[in-house]
């Protein structure tokens, strides 16, 4: 069964950093894109970041273009968002997503995690 | 990278059919025929119900079906049911390796 799994988040002050984890389970870890999906908490879903499944290409929505960077490692079946000069705004919900290995949809969901950004 | 336009609430007594509209752009709903449906209960992740415009996951009620005109995509409920009632997100691929999903709309049965 597959299995993600977030975690890192918490309180952080306005320009700190974070890490966010996402622990992968029950499927081939490397065969997949993975992306971050966040959610301001009572508003809508918003496309983050993705990263393929060897780790060569990424991208990234504009707002956080130059202060997020996704990475993964495929041996430890483990994705990561690095978050920098962190905003109010980015306070949400993050959540950890799969596409299938062939298809661009969103198949498998973590349960998300809450970063919170304030003073 | 613009939300797509979904309506902020739809209602429907149980057994009616519904419809919920996705408006995009020629750049992404109208380009791509890679719309995906998602629902999503409070404090639950989103669930996948429909994926490339009008197809259905293994598992997934047949009362959920989508399509698309032009810009807009649709999803539609034939038979609403009590458990149906929940936040309902549609995606897009909007090129240059980026999505971009509606801002939501929440389904109630009344």
């Amino acid at each position: 069964e597959v299995h993600l799994v977030e975690s890192g988040g918490g309180l952080v002050q306005p320009g700190g950093s974070l890490r966010l984890s996402c622990a992968a389970s029950g499927f081939t870890f490397s065969s997949h894109w993975i992306h971050w999906v966040r959610q301001v908490p009572g508003k809508g879903l918003m496309w983050v970041s993705r990263i393929n499944g060897d780790g060569s290409s990424t991208s990234y929505a504009d707002s956080v273009k130059g202060r997020f960077t996704i990475a993964r490692d495929n041996a430890k079946n483990l994705l990561y968002l690095q978050m920098n000069t962190l905003r109010v705004e980015d306070t949400a919900v993050y959540f950890c997503a799969r596409f299938p290995s062939s298809g661009a949809h969103f198949d498998h969901w973590g349960q998300g995690i809450l970063v919170t950004v304030s003073s | 990278q613009s939300a797509l336009t979904q309506p902020a609430s739809v209602s429907g007594s149980p057994g009616q059919s519904i419809t919920i509209s996705c408006t995009g752009t020629s750049s992404d709903v109208g380009f791509y025929d890679l719309v995906s449906w998602y629902q999503q209960h409070p404090g639950k992740a989103p669930k996948l119900i429909i994926f490339e415009g009008s197809k259905r996951p293994s598992g997934i009620s047949n009362r959920f079906s989508g399509s698309k005109s032009g810009n807009t995509a649709f999803l539609t409920f034939s038979g609403l049911q009590a458990e149906d009632e929940a936040d309902y997100y549609c995606c897009s691929y909007a090129g240059s390796s980026t999505w971009v999903f509606g801002g939501g709309t929440k389904v109630t049965v009344l």
